[in-house]
């Protein structure tokens, strides 16, 4: 069963518009951490926010907020104020504490292209 | 953040050739390091974990002879293409683990482009 899910593939924004990138996730750990990344065309893997299980308030970073609800195992990413920089692919991971220990892997949604259009 | 590199970033060469990609973490050390490959418009494929001084873990269906990895210090991880094809023309990419928690964040390099004619 897919673990992360982003249901839309491409996404459209005016600049300076706000937009939101969905994203729910699948897990019966109490503890994860949610993440989403940016893939520009040049292809390195940008990480933009972080997103705690057990954090009591919705994850910010400058312009990118993440709306975390948890019983709905949603972790959307707003981005407010959209530059035409913006435009890329964005991906949506989840990573559980390992039962084992040490790292556990993350696990990567497909992604949702957006374009920010002048 | 943690800055992680990966050379080269592209790479031609003939099919029956070796190529090894390097990951380095430049101002943390990483006890563990991750090897992912990323087709056209895909999302990127976990291929192996690799800790250092010991054995990397492979994905299922990644043949582990074929994609050698070396995780030699705490700052670097090899990935060795043996007798690359075609098929596996790829966007490589690392990531680096700056901590072992889950809320810990990876961080990862900036790829590499693999072209097997």
């Amino acid at each position: 069963a897919q673990k992360i899910t982003q249901t839309q593939p491409g996404m459209f924004v005016q600049e300076k518009e706000a937009v939101t990138l969905d994203c729910t996730y699948d897990t019966s750990d109490p503890s994860y951490g949610l993440f989403w990344y940016k893939q520009p065309s040049s292809g390195e893997m940008i990480f933009l926010i972080y997103q705690g299980s057990y954090d009591q308030q919705n994850a910010t970073e400058g312009r990118y907020s993440l709306n975390f609800q948890k019983a709905r195992k949603s972790a959307n990413l707003v981005i407010s104020a959209s530059q035409l920089g913006d435009s890329a692919m964005y991906f949506c991971a989840m990573r559980e504490l390992s039962s084992q220990g040490g790292s556990e892997k993350l696990v990567f949604g497909k992604g949702t292209k957006l374009t920010v259009n002048p | 953040g943690a800055v992680v590199s990966q050379h080269p970033s592209w790479v031609i060469c003939k099919s029956g050739t070796s190529v090894k990609i390097e990951c380095r973490s430049l101002d943390f050390q990483a006890t563990t390091m991750f090897w992912y490959r990323q087709f056209p418009k895909q999302s990127l494929m976990l291929m192996a974990t690799s800790n250092e001084g010991s054995k990397a873990t492979y994905e299922q269906g990644v043949e582990k002879d074929k994609f050698l990895i070396n995780h030699a210090s705490l700052t670097l991880s090899t990935l060795t293409v043996t007798s690359a094809h075609p098929e596996d023309s790829s966007f490589y990419i690392c990531s680096a683990d700056s901590g072992t928690e889950y809320q810990e964040t990876q961080y990862f390099g900036p790829g590499t482009r693999l072209l097997v004619l």
